[in-house]
C-alpha cells in the first residue's frame, strides 16, 4: 500500500510561476523526503524534512510538514522550464518497514 | 551521476523466460533497494537488503527473488515472465539500514527498461 500520496496528479504552470505539490501520508513518519524523476531517468533527492522540523529551505524549494494533519507540501518558485518532470514524495514508517513513494506529481512548466 | 550503476540497460525478453538485473551501489552504502516503475502503477517498492540480509519487503511477486552478496552489490531475478513485468526496474542505495524510520536520502541508478514479448 502507499504510504504518500501526492497531489495534484499533473500541474502546468508557465515559466516563472511558483508550483505547489502537496503529499499526504498514512503513518507516523521520522522523516519526509521529495525526489524528482525526469522522464525515464532515475529519481533525484530534492530535500528531507525532518518530523520535527516544520518548513525547510532549499535554494528555490521549500517543503513544509504538518505532522498533525499528515500532510508536506513542496513550493518551487520563479518555475523555469528545466523543473518539467514529475516529482514524488516518499516516507518511511517508524517501524523500519516500507519506504515508499507516492504516486507523483507530473509538473509541465511552458517557456 | 549517482554512483549508482545498474545493468543491464534494456533487456527484451520472451515471456517464460527469466533475467537477472544487477546493481552496484555506491561506494559505502550498505542499503539497496528495488523498485518497479510501471506507467499504470507507479513506483512499487519491491525489496530493500542492508549489509547482505533482506530488510524490508514490499509489493514482491513470489516469481521474483533479489539477493545482496558481500561485496554490496544486489541482484533482482525475475522469472517465469509475463507481459504485466514490463516496466522500469530501479535499484536505489543509501547509508542507512532504514531502521525504525532512519531512512535518509536514497541514490537512484538510471533504471533497467525491462520488456517482456
Amino acid at each position: 500500500s502507499q504510504q504518500g500520496e501526492e497531489d495534484p496528479q499533473a500541474l502546468s504552470i508557465q515559466e516563472g510561476e511558483n508550483a505547489t505539490m502537496n503529499c499526504s501520508y498514512k503513518t507516523s513518519i521520522n522523516n519526509l523526503q521529495w525526489y524528482r524523476q525526469n522522464s525515464g531517468r532515475g529519481l533525484v533527492h530534492l530535500i528531507l524534512i525532518r518530523s520535527n522540523e516544520r518548513e525547510k529551505h532549499s535554494g528555490r524549494l521549500r517543503v513544509t510538514l504538518d505532522t498533525s494533519k499528515k500532510s508536506s507540501s513542496l513550493l518551487i518558485t520563479a518555475s523555469r522550464a528545466a523543473d518539467t518532470a514529475s516529482y514524488f514524495c516518499a516516507t518511511g514508517d517508524n517501524y523500519g518497514q516500507n519506504f515508499v513513494f507516492g504516486p507523483g506529481t507530473r509538473l509541465s512548466v511552458l517557456p | 551521476d549517482s554512483g549508482v550503476t545498474q545493468t543491464p540497460k534494456h533487456l527484451i525478453t520472451a515471456t517464460g523466460q527469466r533475467v537477472t538485473l544487477r546493481c552496484s551501489p555506491r561506494s559505502g552504502d550498505l542499503s539497496v533497494y528495488w523498485y518497479q516503475q510501471s506507467l499504470d502503477q507507479g513506483l512499487q517498492f519491491l525489496i530493500q537488503y542492508y549489509n547482505g540480509e533482506e530488510r524490508a519487503k514490499g509489493n514482491i511477486l513470489e516469481r521474483f527473488s533479489a539477493q545482496q552478496f558481500p561485496d554490496l552489490h544486489s541482484e533482482l531475478n525475475l522469472s517465469s515472465l509475463e507481459l504485466g513485468d514490463s516496466a522500469l526496474y530501479f535499484c536505489a542505495s543509501s547509508p542507512n539500514s532504514g531502521l525504525a524510520g532512519h531512512t535518509g536520502e536514497l541514490f537512484f541508478g538510471e533504471g533497467s527498461r525491462l520488456t517482456v514479448l
